[in-house]
């Protein structure tokens, strides 16, 4: 089965860029999608197809996928940013995998 | 405004049922995939069902296969889990979500406890 990882956590300071990666066996080669939740609510699609920001998504969010790594990048972290980051794919044997989460603290 | 309400959730005992529903409005229900994940209390997100829009495509992870039923009604707009044979660790707020892969919008989630 397909699985895919992610750091426990990522620490930033405000203003800062964070990086939160998201590891799987030749992930290049499908296409990733990332989602953001704050505690308490329901997880949001922040990136998706591995760098397409959804309509309202800030452009500090982006994203890139290469060889084993895909990454998702916020530029000029907020407060408002802390939150859980989940990656997740769709494989053809799995299904749906989404990685185990990243916490983000903007310190 | 597109919007999912997950409904049905509750305490149940080990061994019991429960039926999940999942109403959508403001878009058209019927074109869309649609999914359930859960997350466990203060864990990750865990897909569990897909179906396509006119159901005739249906997959589950191994982890509920054979105990849980995902059906919809797209007169209704709804979206359904039938969970039979509950365990403990089926104790997770459920979330519907829209599409194949990537999940454009979710639900707000309903809590399901398994516990004697």
């Amino acid at each position: 089965s397909y699985e895919l990882t992610q750091s426990l956590s990522v620490s930033v300071a405000p203003g800062q860029t964070a990086r939160i990666t998201c590891g799987g066996s030749n992930i290049a080669g499908k296409n990733v999608h990332w989602y953001q939740q704050r505690p308490g609510q329901a997880p949001v699609l922040v990136i998706y197809r591995d760098s397409s920001r959804p309509s309202g998504i800030p452009e500090r969010f982006s994203g890139s996928n290469s060889g084993n790594t895909a990454t998702l990048t916020i530029s000029g972290a907020q407060a408002g940013d802390e939150a859980d980051y989940y990656c997740q794919v769709w494989d053809t044997s799995t299904r749906v995998v989404f990685g185990a989460g990243t916490k983000l603290t903007v310190l | 405004e597109e919007q999912l309400v997950e409904s049905g959730g509750g305490s149940v005992q080990p061994g019991g049922s429960l039926r999940l529903s999942c109403t959508a409005s403001g878009f058209t229900f019927s074109s869309f995939e649609m999914n359930w994940v859960r997350q466990r209390p203060g864990k990750g997100l865990e897909w569990i069902s897909y179906i396509s829009s006119s159901d005739s495509t249906i997959y589950y992870a191994d982890s509920v296969k054979g105990r849980f039923t995902i059906s919809r009604d797209n007169a209704k707009n709804s979206l359904y889990l039938q969970m039979n044979s509950l365990r403990a660790e089926d104790t997770a707020t459920y979330y519907c979500a829209r599409g194949r892969s990537p999940y454009s919008s979710w639900g707000r989630g309903t809590l399901v406890t398994v516990s004697s």
